[in-house]
């Protein structure tokens, strides 16, 4: 079965240090989805690609934030400098097109973050 | 502000009893609704969806949509050990971009 992968799966940095976390979805699906979830709470949309354009990034923080997705395939999701509050599980996902949503998606087994 | 609610938890019940685990949504318009479940320290796996009012059962588990009072459950007959986890819902926002919207989830805990 096709899966997203990510990578790392696991994160240790001190504040103000940067960080990058990769994701590659499945072949051939056009958008791409970055998520956070803070522990206690559900994913939140940071940014949405549709082939190597931003759709959606109205939640992500640019002045810490930044992702690309130079060729339309795999995705950089960048933090610098990291903060403590952005300790959380970095979640991405991906579907053959935009409103592909509809059917549900599989999120890849994530990135887990602590700034420290 | 779209929102989706549920009540965080735990809720605990026995091994064998149904798990009655529930949702609300704001968005009147919303057309498609999901159920994820996800582990401690795992990504949130997708188990039920459901779009039309009424009932929809998949083996141990059935999804109930009431779009008329914006209500949509999840209910888990025979409940097992393995079904504790935390239970998202999700409701796909089509009104600007293709996303979800996640409610905070509801922590069951099935006692052996």
């Amino acid at each position: 079965e096709a899966e997203v992968a990510q990578s790392p799966r696991y994160k240790i940095t001190e504040k103000s240090q940067a960080v990058a976390f990769w994701c590659d979805p499945i072949s051939g699906h056009a958008t791409l989805y970055w998520y956070r979830q803070i522990l206690g709470q559900g994913p939140e949309l940071l940014v949405q690609f549709q082939d190597e354009s931003v759709v959606d990034d109205s939640q992500l923080p640019k002045d810490r934030f930044s992702a690309e997705r130079l060729k339309g395939v795999d995705s950089t999701l960048k933090i610098q400098p990291a903060e403590l509050g952005d300790s959380a599980m970095y979640l991405c996902a991906s579907s053959p097109k935009l409103t592909g949503g509809a059917d549900g998606y599989t999120f890849g087994s994530g990135t887990r973050l602590t700034v420290v | 502000q779209k929102e989706v609610e549920q009540n965080s938890g735990p809720l605990s019940v026995p091994e064998g009893a149904i798990a009655s685990l529930n949702c609300t949504y704001s968005d009147r318009g919303s057309q498609s609704f999901f159920w994820y479940r996800q582990y401690s320290g795992k990504s949130p796996e997708l188990i039920m969806s459901i779009y039309s009012n009424g009932d929809k059962e998949d083996g141990r588990f059935t999804a109930q949509l009431n779009k008329a009072s914006q209500y949509v459950s999840l209910l888990i007959r025979d409940s097992q050990p393995s079904d504790s986890a935390t239970y998202l819902c999700a409701v796909y926002d089509t009104s600007g971009t293709y996303k979800y919207i996640f409610g905070t989830g509801t922590r069951l805990k099935v006692l052996a």
